[in-house]
């Protein structure tokens, strides 16, 4: 979706934190979701942030969001191999109609 | 619960070809959707149904017809295939959750190539 900005590709060590971002442009989203696809598989909905909220946690997952700049970011902490997946950032501009970014492909190398 | 099923999982067609793809959910989701997922572009919505009886154009719905048979079946119908419809489709359900976000739940995806 043009809406939603991501870079393409982050390579990581296991161990390190991951940091993915992304930019949107409709700030009357209400939610921002964060999404995992596994290779050949479906999407996952990870985590969502309300867009009144600066951070949430859960477990290895830090998500922080800037909603003067319109940007969001996704921290994973100790980043394993198992996190080794495609990551889009998306918001709902319309209704129940999510507008996604192109997915940042995180590749965790040992 | 199964969650969200597709049918099938792939599939080749020649171009002029026609066929159905198969979506059903069983968590009484009221909205439905359909995906297509490119390389470097995400997904694009083709087509969604906020509930049972209607349907509405995404961004690229061009070649494409659903029909939303029951509140668990939305399927996708490309009426005369072409190369630019090579894609992975992605249906998926939601339902407000108890925050009010929208959380959608994706099928495996039908990997679909025209040739």
């Amino acid at each position: 979706g043009e809406d939603v900005e991501q870079s393409l590709f982050l390579s990581v060590r296991e161990g390190d934190s991951s940091v993915i971002n992304c930019t949107y442009t409709d700030s009357s989203s209400t939610y921002l979701y964060w999404y995992k696809q596994e290779p050949g598989a479906g999407l996952q909905l990870l985590t969502y942030i309300f867009s009144n909220m600066d951070m949430k946690q859960d477990q290895r997952l830090t998500v922080l969001l800037n909603k003067k700049d319109k940007h969001l970011s996704l921290r994973i902490a100790d980043t394993q191999t198992g996190d080794s997946a495609i990551y889009f950032c998306a918001e709902i501009p319309n209704d129940y109609k999510l507008s996604f970014g192109a997915g940042t492909t995180v590749t965790v190398r040992a | 619960n199964a969650g969200v099923t597709q049918t099938p999982k792939f599939q080749v067609l020649k171009t002029g070809q026609s066929m159905t793809l198969q979506c059903a959910q069983d968590m009484n989701h009221n909205s439905m959707y359909w995906y297509r997922q490119d390389p470097g572009m995400g997904l694009r919505l083709i087509y969604y149904s906020a509930s049972e009886g209607t349907t509405d154009k995404g961004e690229v719905p061009n070649g494409y017809n659903v029909s939303r048979l029951n509140k668990r079946e939305f399927s996708l119908r490309l009426e005369s295939a072409a190369p630019s419809q090579t894609s992975v489709y992605f249906c998926a359900s939601s339902e407000a959750s108890g925050t009010g976000a929208h959380e959608q739940y994706f099928g495996p995806g039908t990997r679909l190539t025209v040739t």
